[in-house]
């Protein structure tokens, strides 16, 4: 089945630590797209990528940092400079053009 | 710059009525998608409808309807016949598709709760 698969679901990490959030999709989408929600808030665009090798940054990119080496990986990649992580992170790939987004179910990640 | 905005943070609607979220947008591309996400509390995001910025007619799928009103930059999402389970978050996206920017912009949500 396709789709796109984030691991883990839930992440906790200490205070200064880098973590990498893994994003996979097999629906041979050309655009990924990670996203921020903090609770009872809207997403908040981090990274986007249109091509391998390529990306650019979203509204809140500072602390963050993304990778786009195969079509079907997008990996995030939450540093000690970000000052709050603690939050709830959304993937999303799409064929470009105009069609609706696909996300995977998302990881959790908690900063202790 | 791309921007949505949903003014209505909540919503509470008897059941079996109809609810009209709105979404207003603002983009200076010609060519752009509109699309309308319910998130339960589960937190997967689940895709609901799309309007096309040169579509005429206005988007339906099954009980959900997008009041498209190009000329007011307006997008809003209106469900028939309000059912418990429609009890949820709904963002409004935009997507604008000029060559080299694909970008997908989300409102800050609307949380709607279906009364019995």
């Amino acid at each position: 089945d396709g789709g796109i698969t984030q691991s883990p679901k839930y992440l906790f990490r200490k205070e200064g630590q880098n973590v990498t959030l893994s994003c996979e999709q097999n629906l041979n989408h050309d655009a990924m797209y990670w996203y921020r929600q903090d609770p009872g808030q809207g997403l908040r665009l981090i990274y986007y990528s249109q091509i391998v090798n390529d990306f650019q940054k979203g509204d809140i990119a500072e602390g963050y940092s993304v990778s786009r080496e195969k079509k079907e990986s997008f990996p995030l990649t939450v540093t000690s400079a970000q000052k709050n992580p603690t939050a709830f992170y959304l993937c999303a790939s799409t064929p470009l053009g105009n069609t609706e987004a696909f996300f995977g179910q998302g990881t959790r990640l908690t900063v202790v | 710059a791309q921007k949505i905005t949903q003014t209505q943070p909540g919503m509470f609607v008897q059941e079996k009525e109809a609810v009209t979220l709105d979404c207003t947008y603002d983009t200076s591309d010609q060519s752009y998608g509109l699309f309308w996400y319910k998130q339960p509390s589960s937190g997967e995001m689940i895709f609901l409808i799309y309007q096309g910025s040169y579509d005429e007619q206005n988007a339906t799928e099954g009980r959900y309807s997008l009041n498209f009103q190009k000329a007011r930059k307006s997008a809003n999402l209106v469900i028939s016949a309000s059912q418990l389970g429609d009890s949820a978050m709904y963002f409004c996206a935009m997507r604008e598709l000029s060559f080299g920017n694909e970008k997908l912009t989300f409102g800050t949500g609307t949380r709607l709760t279906i009364i019995p």
